[in-house]
């Protein structure tokens, strides 16, 4: 079955440390995106990639990175820059150009 | 930033009834999409409508988009149960190469 597949489920990070996030997908899509959302909130975007090797950041890319080196990998490195990692993270992908996307299932990531 | 803003924010019903939820944007957009989040879950694609169309139905839901008002509704006719859930908008730029902005979304309760 084609989809998208976020690990790990849940993830605690001590202060001052990178933690990654992986997602992986086998639709064959372009694109990839990374979104965050805090409770009660909306996504706000994170980074997205429509090409191999290539990325763009989102609204709220600091503190963050990523790597596209794979049509199928998009992973996301949450770095100590970032003051306030705790929320629920949401990687998707899509055909681009004007099509629905297809998220995973989140991953909750906690400051410990 | 955030694109679009629904209303209301939150929206409680009995079994039976309709919904309707609405969102306002504010740039020009290529497309205009639902998505259903359950809680703790990841999201999933309801309905696209593109900028040209003014009205698209999909079983028990209907869409409108009226681009001169900047503005949207999703309606959920004869609500169950299972239709509990938030629900969001998110709008695609009228710009090449840009990712969904999606809107704090509505959460929806049907009791029974």
């Amino acid at each position: 079955d084609g989809g998208i597949t976020q690990s790990p489920k849940y993830l605690f990070r001590k202060e001052g440390q990178n933690v990654t996030l992986s997602c992986e997908q086998n639709l064959n899509h372009d694109a990839m995106y990374w979104y965050r959302q805090d409770p009660g909130q909306g996504l706000r975007l994170i980074y997205y990639s429509q090409i191999v090797n290539d990325f763009q950041k989102g609204d709220i890319a600091e503190g963050y990175s990523v790597s596209r080196e794979k049509k199928e990998s998009f992973p996301l490195t949450v770095t100590s820059a970032q003051k306030n990692p705790t929320a629920f993270y949401l990687c998707a992908s899509s055909i681009v150009g004007g099509y629905g996307y297809t998220f995973g299932s989140g991953t909750r990531l906690t400051v410990v | 930033s955030q694109q679009g803003e629904e209303d209301p924010q939150a929206l409680s019903i009995q079994e039976g009834e309709n919904a309707t939820m609405n969102c306002s944007y504010k740039t020009s957009i290529n497309n205009l999409q639902w998505y259903r989040q359950n809680s703790g879950r990841g999201l999933v694609h309801l309905i696209l409508i593109r900028s040209n169309e003014r009205e698209k139905h999909s079983g028990r839901l209907r869409v409108t988009l009226d681009t001169s008002k900047k503005s949207s509704s999703l309606l959920i006719t004869a609500s169950r149960a299972a239709d509990t859930a938030s629900y969001f908008c998110a709008t695609e730029a009228n710009q090449a190469g840009t990712a969904l902005i999606f809107g704090k979304g509505t959460t929806l309760s049907v009791s029974s």
